[in-house]
């Protein structure tokens, strides 16, 4: 099974500042189509999980340009580029290439500072 | 527009069954992959079970042989049966539909706890 690692598990951050996660999967997330299946989903508080990047980088509808996502092969990043209020949560990163079993990293708590 | 509604959850004795329910609306369930996601409380996201459309089903070592995934045609909804529930299964459940190794729409979940 592929482990998702994700760093940091609490990142508290100043508003308008910019955050950043950091998700590692124990082997290539390089798909034999040549595609890595990469995901970030984002949860509020008392909600369900949504995602906003598929394919490592590519931004969901309604997503602020303010995410963004990049990586290859085994390391991954969600970036947010000025943190907003509306941005509290938790994110996971998930991997959609070696499946079943389907897997996510532990999730990172993004808080306001 | 797509929507995932859940429902069928409640409090359940350990060893009991219980039987979850994703009413799909804006998209064919037999056409697609579905999966269920659980969330126990104040812990991360963990993968149950997926259906492909073709039919065949997957499941996580830890449900292996207690849950049963299932889908009906006619009614566009997706089932999971859990049999002999236990205390650690204690968790919100999330359906969801999976396109390119991804999940693009999650319902809101409904929320399973074991306990006697």
């Amino acid at each position: 099974d592929v482990v998702m690692t994700q760093s940091p598990l609490s990142l508290p951050v100043t508003l308008g500042q910019p955050a950043s996660i950091s998700c590692r999967s124990s082997q290539s997330l390089v798909h034999s189509d040549g595609n890595s299946y990469l995901n970030w989903f984002q949860q509020r508080p008392g909600q369900s999980p949504r995602r906003l990047i598929y394919k490592v980088s590519n931004r969901d509808s309604g997503v602020p340009d303010r995410f963004s996502g990049s990586g290859s092969g085994t390391d991954f990043t969600l970036k947010i580029s000025r943190v907003e209020a509306e941005d509290v949560g938790v994110y996971y990163c998930m991997q959609g290439t070696h499946w079943p079993p389907i897997t996510f990293g532990q999730g990172t708590r993004l808080e306001i500072k | 527009e797509v929507q995932l509604v859940e429902s069928g959850g409640g409090l359940i004795q350990p060893g009991g069954s219980l039987r979850l329910s994703c009413a799909a609306s804006g998209f064919t369930v037999s056409n697609s992959f579905m999966t269920w996601v659980r969330q126990a409380p104040g812990k991360g996201l963990e993968w149950v079970s997926v259906i492909y459309s073709g039919g065949s089903t997957y499941y996580a070592d830890s449900v292996r042989g207690r849950f049963t995934i299932s889908r009906d045609s006619s009614k566009n909804t997706l089932y999971l049966q859990m049999n002999s529930l236990r205390g650690e299964d204690t968790a919100v459940y999330y359906c969801a539909r999976m396109l390119f190794g991804s999940m693009d729409y999650w319902g809101q979940g409904t929320l399973v706890t074991v306990s006697s």
